[in-house]
């Protein structure tokens, strides 16, 4: 199956840093989507991105499918981006919305 | 809108016991999943319904567990008998397009 591999795993930032995350998958996807987990465990979809570049406030991320990496950028970081943030791929094939998880990225903004 | 909502928040339960985890999708999503996160294991599907109909189960751990969508606005996810080892933070996600998912806040299962 599809491995999923997010790096570093762990990330402490100084509020107002600069941050990428970045996501390699080992084969061709149809969907990939950025997730963030907040401290309190709620997951909130961030973005959407099989392909290309969107952008979202301090938020960006640029997927190159044909290299199978996606990365997520943070800027201007501040405390409530803390948590941990995860990466998800769905096969190409038939698979319906089936997506499989990274192992996440741990970011920690101090002030 | 609401968003996905997920019953109970919090389950404490004793091993053998029956449990029950509900989850009501966002309305006018027709793709529902179950998940499961653990720190060993990460976050996994376990099933997934497209029009209350079950298309993916291979995830599910083994029989004890179940799940069911009756209708649109509804779902279940059953564990019969409880193990340890079943104990995790379990999460309903609903879609509209079965691609972009929307989390509910999750249930944490304690089993002793």
């Amino acid at each position: 199956g599809i491995q999923v591999e997010q790096s570093p795993p762990d990330l402490i930032l100084q509020e107002g840093a600069n941050s990428t995350l970045r996501c390699n998958f080992s084969d061709s996807v149809n969907n990939l989507q950025w997730f963030h987990q907040n401290p309190w465990g709620q997951l909130i979809n961030l973005f959407y991105i099989p392909s290309g570049t969107k952008q979202n406030g301090r938020l960006s991320a640029t997927t190159v499918a044909t290299e199978r990496y996606s990365l997520l950028y943070i800027s201007s970081s501040q405390t409530t981006d803390s948590g941990v943030y995860f990466c998800a791929v769905g096969p190409l094939l038939t698979q319906g919305g089936k997506l499989i998880f990274g192992q996440g990225t741990e970011l920690s903004v101090k002030p | 809108d609401a968003g996905v909502i997920q019953s109970p928040r919090h389950e404490v339960t004793e091993m053998g016991q029956e449990v029950t985890l509900r989850c009501k999708p966002i309305s006018g999503h027709n793709s529902l999943f179950w998940y499961r996160q653990t720190m060993m294991r990460g976050l996994e599907l376990l099933i997934y319904f497209n029009n209350n109909v079950p298309i993916d189960d291979s995830g599910m751990p083994e029989d004890r567990f179940s799940a069911k969508m009756p209708n649109a606005s509804f779902s279940t996810l059953k564990i019969q008998p409880s193990e340890p080892r079943d104990s995790a933070v379990y999460f309903c996600a609903s879609s509209s397009t079965g691609i972009e998912q929307y989390f509910g806040p999750g249930t944490r299962l304690t089993v002793t």
